[in-house]
């Protein structure tokens, strides 16, 4: 069985700092992985996915995740973060044999300070 | 597209009553799928349909609750009685399930149940 495990339920930065989101993944197959936003009072929008390929993966708003099959993660960066950021990110991992709906894992809420 | 749509977005009722929450997925989209959110537990998968067909219901929590699909573009999930630990916030997601469960999920914004 797959799963995800988000590290930090609540993250803060400063308005132009990094923001580094950690998941970590198990799975018994290659895993397809992904990245949602929720914003407040609205559903979950996909911010970006891995499946194969390049494990360098680019998203929407500047953020990007890096797929590491040595250490099991999908961490999800930003550059320089900004107040409109600010929301729960949830990471989801899928068996590559596609049969299977997400599994999600329980979420990040990052606070952006200005 | 008008995305998925959610009907109510917000929902008060008195424990013991019956409630009944909707949803239109994108049209074309033949998986459909229902998640519960609180705050305890996060986000829950309740059941998901495939071609109108329910695939896996293991996450319902109980008897109380069902779900159905009369056809492509419509569902419901349907809580009879009513507790206040159901109180959370229910959304439905669809996908395209031709090009498998990678595809994206697309969610609606949700309805907020809060039971009394």
């Amino acid at each position: 069985a797959q799963s995800v495990t988000q590290l930090g339920s609540h993250v803060s930065v400063s308005e132009g700092a990094l923001v580094l989101l950690r998941c970590n993944y198990s799975s018994s197959v290659p895993p397809y992985l992904f990245w949602y936003v929720q914003y407040p009072n609205q559903g979950l929008q996909l911010l970006l996915k891995y499946t194969t390929g390049a494990t360098l993966v680019k998203g929407i708003n500047g953020f990007e995740a890096e797929f590491k099959k040595s250490e099991t993660s999908f961490h999800l960066t930003k550059p320089s973060a900004h107040m409109s950021d600010a929301a729960e990110y949830f990471c989801a991992v899928n068996r590559n044999s596609g049969n299977t709906p997400l599994v999600f894992g329980k979420g990040t809420r990052l606070s952006v300070i200005a | 597209d008008a995305g998925v749509i959610q009907s109510p977005r917000h929902e008060v009722t008195e424990m013991g009553q019956e409630v009944t929450l909707r949803c239109k997925p994108i049209s074309g989209h033949n998986s459909l799928f229902w998640y519960r959110q609180t705050m305890m537990r996060g986000l829950e998968l309740l059941i998901y349909f495939n071609n109108n067909v329910p695939i896996d219901d293991s996450g319902m929590p109980e008897d109380r609750f069902s779900a159905k699909m009369p056809n492509a573009s419509f569902s419901t999930l349907k809580i009879q009685p009513s507790e206040p630990r159901d109180s959370a916030v229910y959304f439905c997601a669809s996908s395209s399930a031709k090009r498998g469960y990678n595809s994206p999920l697309h969610f609606g914004n949700g309805t907020r149940l809060t039971v009394t």
